[in-house]
Parts: C-alpha cells; sequence; structure tokens
C-alpha cells in the first residue's frame, strides 16, 4: 500500500525567506513522487517529479525537492519565498507497476501563505 | 496545445437529483482520470480508463457513481442520486500512458454544491 503524509498542514513565510514543506511517503515498490501546486479556483499544476533518476529534482518556479529514500521524505523547498507562491501544495506518491500504476495518491496538502 | 475541458464548471442540486459532469482529455491522451476532492483534502481517485476500458474502479461508489468513455475519447461521470457527502471539487485529467511516470495533466474541475 502507498501512502504520503505532509507534516504541516499551513506553513507560513516571510517574502524573500526560505520555504520548506515536508512531506513523508509509504511505499512497497520504487515509487514515483510529485509535489503539486493549486492556486485558488485554478487547476493542479505539476510543480516536479521524481521518477528514480537523480534524487534532487528541479522544478518551475524555483522550487526543488530531493528523495531520500533511508528517511522516506521527499520534503519541497525554495530559497526564496515570493508572494505569488501563496497556494495549496500537494505531494503525490504512485506506482510505476502493477493494478494500481499511475493512480497518484495524494496528501492532504499544505497551505503555504507568504507575508509582504 | 490545448488542455483538459470540463464542463459545466459549477453546479447545484438537490440532494436525491442527478448531474452529469462532461470531460475531454488532450488530444492523442489514451489514459483518463476523474478524481474528487473534498474541501480541505486531497483529490482521490474515482475510476481510470485507458482508451475505452476501466483500469481500476475500486474507489467509485458504483451505487450512485457511473462513468463512460464510449469513444476512448471524451467522458462522463454522472451521479444518480446526489447525496450532501458528495459536494466536491470533481477534476479530470489525462496522461499519456499508465504507468506513474506518465505526468497527468488536470482540468480546471467542476465544484458541485449538494443542498
Amino acid at each position: 500500500a502507498q501512502s504520503v503524509t505532509q507534516l504541516d498542514s499551513h506553513v507560513s513565510v516571510s517574502e524573500g525567506t526560505p520555504v520548506l514543506l515536508r512531506c513523508n511517503y509509504s511505499s512497497s515498490y520504487s515509487p514515483s513522487l510529485f509535489w503539486y501546486v493549486q492556486h485558488p479556483n485554478k487547476g493542479l499544476q505539476l510543480l516536479l517529479k521524481y521518477t528514480s533518476a537523480a534524487t534532487l529534482v528541479k522544478g518551475i518556479n524555483g522550487f526543488e525537492a530531493e528523495f531520500k529514500k533511508s528517511e522516506t521524505s521527499f520534503h519541497l523547498t525554495k530559497p526564496s519565498a515570493h508572494m505569488s507562491d501563496a497556494a495549496e501544495y500537494f505531494c503525490v506518491v504512485t506506482s510505476n507497476y502493477g493494478g494500481s500504476q499511475g493512480n497518484l495518491i495524494f496528501g492532504k496538502g499544505t497551505k503555504l501563505s507568504v507575508k509582504p | 496545445e490545448a488542455g483538459v475541458a470540463q464542463s459545466p464548471r459549477y453546479k447545484i442540486i438537490e440532494k436525491r437529483q442527478s448531474v452529469a459532469f462532461w470531460c475531454n482529455p488532450i488530444s492523442g491522451h489514451a489514459t483518463l482520470y476523474w478524481y474528487q476532492q473534498i474541501l480541505g483534502q486531497g483529490p482521490k481517485l474515482l475510476i481510470q480508463f485507458q482508451n475505452n476500458g476501466v483500469v481500476d474502479d475500486s474507489q467509485l461508489p458504483k451505487d450512485r457513481f457511473s462513468a463512460e468513455r464510449l469513444k476512448g475519447v471524451d467522458s462522463t461521470l454522472k451521479i444518480q442520486p446526489a447525496k450532501l457527502e458528495d459536494s466536491a471539487v470533481y477534476l479530470c485529467a489525462s496522461s499519456n500512458g499508465l504507468a506513474g511516470f506518465y505526468e497527468q495533466y488536470f482540468g480546471p474541475g467542476t465544484r458541485l454544491t449538494v443542498t
């Protein structure tokens, strides 16, 4: 069985300071991991993905995440927050094999607030 | 490239009524997904199609929900009869393939309110 746990439901940072959104996963097989962002009244947008290549993954808008198998973590970071980063962020796991391949398992989300 | 299209964007119905949502995936995408996103939660997969065949519908409440993709292109999700707990955003997504490493592209969603 697969699952993800987003450790913070709400994170608040000041503009220009670093962002850290934490995610732990559980998977029976070698997983693919994703971070999606959802702005209010907009669709889900893929930020970045890990699919068993480089463990440090760079995404759009300056975000990156590091896959750490020993810690079963896939935390999302950004060196400097921008006001436009305020949104809901979802950590997602899926399998590449078996009957549930492609079934995205979403975490409960972390709402990021950015203060001026 | 046109994205995933969904309609309607918003729908308000009374409980026990029926409702249908439509999705047109990105051209050429064989795999189509329907997700339910309840307020404050992450999306949950309802059903997954590969062309016009169902791959996974294990989380679809089949007593009231149904979905079809007859020609392997666009898809319809229906709820009959609706319950209050069906209030949610219904998201459609499509991808090039089944495996997890294929990116899923999401539509804007249909926000359903059941009163």
